[in-house]
Order: structure tokens, then sequence, then C-alpha cells
């Protein structure tokens, strides 16, 4: 497998412009997570899916932030209109369950910078 | 007060020496993870822990439910260990610890 698999790696754009982060799970994985990653705040989850339905966004931190899982091989995090406070690494991470209790796969993370 | 706290914050040893990061969480939880997060900014998970120990390599994880604490040791520690270590408890979802940002020096 090839793992979780997330794309761009990097992303530069201008305040205002739509993002968008797309994120291919493990296959077999019925959980997905995003999470953002800032030097400030560390690591946050902003919203988790199960079987395709999001279960808590409540980490989303405007309705800026949306995310999508229109199946179970994909999911998109899309930033309308982006800000520079935006600017973080953003990973998503699958996983067997919900519980967790088969662990956590990480992608490679997008680092998106809004100038 | 943080659910999940880690120390210490920064550690920097020599190579070869023997390394200990701690955890303890004030949450109830249904598992235990240590992740590594190379400078290049990947996460790997490392360990998934609910009771007792485990072991790959050099590095060994334990946790103690009853005192809700949890260690990562590394063994003959090497400059490629050089990351920041990362304790997540979960139940729901992940809850993280600060981090450890863990130098070995050659």
């Amino acid at each position: 497998d090839a793992g979780v698999i997330q794309s761009p790696r990097h992303e530069v754009t201008e305040m205002g412009q739509e993002v968008t982060l797309r994120c291919k799970p493990i296959s077999g994985h019925n959980s997905l997570f995003w999470y953002r990653q800032t030097m400030m705040r560390g690591l946050e989850l902003l919203i988790y899916f199960n079987n395709n339905v999001p279960i808590d966004d409540s980490g989303m931190p405007e309705d800026r932030f949306s995310a999508k899982m229109p199946n179970a091989s994909f999911s998109t995090l899309k930033i309308q209109p982006s800000e520079p406070r935006d600017s973080a690494v953003y990973f998503c991470a699958s996983s067997r369950d919900i519980h967790s209790n088969y662990g956590y796969t990480f992608g490679s993370g997008t680092r998106l910078t809004v100038v | 007060k943080n659910e999940v706290e880690q120390s210490p914050q920064n550690l920097t040893a020599q190579e070869g020496e023997f390394i200990t990061i701690n955890c303890s969480y004030s949450v109830g939880i249904s598992a235990l993870h240590w992740l590594q997060q190379h400078p290049g900014g990947g996460i790997v998970s490392l360990f998934m822990l609910s009771s007792g120990k485990k072991k790959h390599g050099r590095l060994i994880a334990t946790i103690n439910i009853q005192e809700k604490h949890s260690s990562l040791h590394i063994t003959a520690s090497h400059p490629r260990d050089s990351a920041v270590y990362i304790c997540a408890v979960s139940n729901y979802q992940l809850i993280w610890g600060a981090g450890t940002k863990l130098i070995i020096k050659p």
C-alpha cells in the first residue's frame, strides 16, 4: 500500500484565493482525520470522518473552511477565501476505525503558505 | 492544565546515551500513541499501546494505565534519532502532547 497520499506537497497562494487540499486514505481504513500544525498551536484536529460521514467538525476554525469525503478513497479540505493566518502544514491521517484501536497512518502533509 | 503533558520539552544528548521521554495524561483513553516527526515534517506512528510494553528495534514504549503515564525509551541513541517525539492519547480522537524535541549529537 502506498500509504496516505496528500496533494499538493506545497502550495503558495495569494490571500483571497481558494485553496483545495486533497487526501487519499489507505484502502480499507474507515476513518479519516484532517489536522493543522502551526508553531503557535501545535497539531489541531480540524474534522474527522467515519465511513465518509463527518462526525465532528468542531475544530474547523471558520466558515471559510470546509471538508468533504465523497467516497471512501478521497477527501478534500477547502479554504475559501484563504488568509495569511491559514499558513500551516495540513496533515491527513487515516485509521481502520474511529476509536483508533489500530493506530494511525499520516500523510506527508501539505505545506500551505498564504501571502 | 493540558490533558497530555510531555517532558522534557527539549532534550540534547550525546550519541549512545539512553533516552527517556515521559508522557502523563489526565483523561480516559482507549490507547496511547507515540509518534515521530522529523525535521522534514512527516509524521510516523511508532507505537500504539493500551497496556504493558512494546519494543521495535532500539525503541521501547511502556504504559502504566493506573498511573496514567507512559515512557518512550531509546537505547544506543544515534543522530538519526533526532526528531520531535509526540505522545497522543485517543478516545474518539487524538489528544496531542506538545512534543519533545530530541537532538542527538555525534
